[in-house]
């Protein structure tokens, strides 16, 4: 079956400190993979996408993912947070093929301390 | 240019009452997606339109479930006989088309079931 692990509930980070957030995932055949941002009554928004290549992948924000095969995980990673980063994260996985039937994880949510 | 929209924000009814639910899709992109977020978990797909295709109602938790989009724009999220289990954000996403196509996810609509 296809799934997305988030193991991390809760994470709080000082403010510019740096951050890494976990995902792993489940599935059949390589995925696409995915990290959105959702604020507080806000949409999610896409912060970075793999698809093949390069498996360090650079996304808007200053945020960057890396796709390791071997260990099925895409986690997220900033060198030094900001407060406006304090929302919640999902990690998603889809098909190569066919359209885009996202799967997700339960999310992270980041609080940011001064 | 516009995002996508839905309305409403919010929605309460009671138990076993039906409720719609609308989304306006960015124009031009011909697939859209179903989404419910429960409380605690993840993003689950409910169900994807692309043009004038059959809809991939795969994700559908029951028959009370139903969705249509008229004109390969607006889709109306049906549910009938409402149940408290139902309460959730319901998210709306649209694309171009394809798997590499990114996912633009609307605000949701908020629905509480008493």
């Amino acid at each position: 079956a296809q799934s997305v692990t988030q193991p991390d509930i809760h994470i709080t980070v000082s403010e510019g400190a740096s951050l890494e957030l976990r995902c792993n995932y489940s599935y059949g055949a390589t995925p696409y993979l995915f990290w959105y941002v959702q604020s507080p009554g806000q949409g999610l928004q896409l912060l970075l996408k793999y698809f093949s290549g390069d498996t360090l992948v650079q996304g808007i924000k200053g945020f960057e993912a890396e796709f390791k095969r071997s260990q099925s995980s895409f986690n997220l990673r900033k060198p030094s947070v900001h407060w406006s980063d304090a929302a919640e994260y999902f990690c998603a996985v889809g098909p190569n093929t066919g359209f885009q039937k996202l799967v997700f994880g339960t999310g992270t949510r980041l609080l940011v301390s001064p | 240019g516009a995002g996508v929209s839905q309305s409403p924000s919010n929605k309460v009814t009671e138990k076993g009452k039906d409720v719609e639910l609308r989304c306006d899709p960015i124009s031009g992109h011909t697939a859209l997606y179903w989404y419910r977020q429960s409380l605690g978990q993840g993003l689950e797909f409910l169900i994807y339109f692309q043009g004038n295709s059959a809809p991939d109602k795969s994700g559908l938790p029951s028959d009370r479930f139903s969705a249509e989009r008229t004109g390969g724009s607006v889709s109306t999220l049906t549910i009938q006989r409402t149940q408290q289990e139902d309460s959730a954000v319901y998210l709306c996403a649209s694309s171009l088309s394809g798997p590499t196509d990114t996912q633009y996810f609307g605000p949701g609509t908020r629905l509480t079931v008493l």
